[in-house]
């Protein structure tokens, strides 16, 4: 079956340093990727996504490439702020069928001034 | 829009009581999605809707857990009777585009 499978928090930077939250994934065929994010006390949100291979995704100062040949989809940033403190969330969804989020276990942002 | 909603934001009950969460999807959405997010097991889908037809259910934990979903505008998650274990949050989300999810601010269920 599909899975996602993303680096362990949490991750702790200093404000303006550079961010990269890692994300593999094991699917059939070829899905479509996301990134959403969860701020303190509310829902996940969609952030960026990308459909197929070597496309980007971008929005916020965020991106992340989808590399089929590595099955990744790295999340980064080249400055980050305190507002960026959140969890994130890399999924997939699109293969065998079905349009079902498959979503990672998340992976904690805390950004100190 | 004002986006899909959720009620109540807050919710503590007793152990044996039943609960009813309450979810308002955005507008002409066709699915409706029940998550629950806990420390230990991450966000688990528990049942989806497809224009108001439970599609799968197989994510919800017990006979204890419930959900319908009599109109387009209106879903609910029922636990009766909810136990300590319960305790998490839960989220509703509705999609059109089959790919992205719009997720309610959740609501957080306290059993003691």
């Amino acid at each position: 079956g599909n899975s996602v499978t993303q680096m362990e928090g949490p991750v702790t930077l200093s404000e303006e340093a550079f961010l990269t939250i890692n994300c593999t994934y094991t699917a059939t065929g070829y899905p479509s990727l996301f990134w959403y994010v969860q701020y303190p006390g509310e829902g996940l949100q969609l952030l960026l996504k990308a459909t197929k291979a070597d496309d980007k995704g971008s929005n916020k100062g965020f991106e992340a490439t989808y590399r089929k040949e590595t099955t990744s989809f790295h999340l980064e940033k080249g400055s980050v702020q305190v507002s960026d403190s959140a969890v994130y969330f890399c999924a997939l969804s699109g293969t065998g069928g079905s349009y079902i989020p498959t979503f990672g276990r998340g992976t904690s942002l805390i950004v100190h001034p | 829009d004002a986006g899909v909603i959720q009620s109540p934001r807050h919710e503590v009950t007793e152990m044996g009581q039943e609960v009813t969460l309450r979810c308002k999807p955005i507008s002409g959405h066709d699915y409706l999605f029940w998550y629950r997010q806990t420390m230990m097991r991450g966000l688990e889908l528990l049942i989806y809707f497809n224009n108001n037809v439970p599609i799968d259910d197989s994510g919800m934990p017990e006979d204890r857990f419930s959900a319908k979903m009599p109109n387009a505008s209106f879903s609910n998650l029922k636990i009766q009777p909810s136990e300590p274990r319960d305790s998490a949050v839960y989220f509703c989300a509705s999609s059109l585009n089959k790919n992205i999810q719009y997720f309610g601010a959740g609501t957080r269920l306290s059993v003691l």
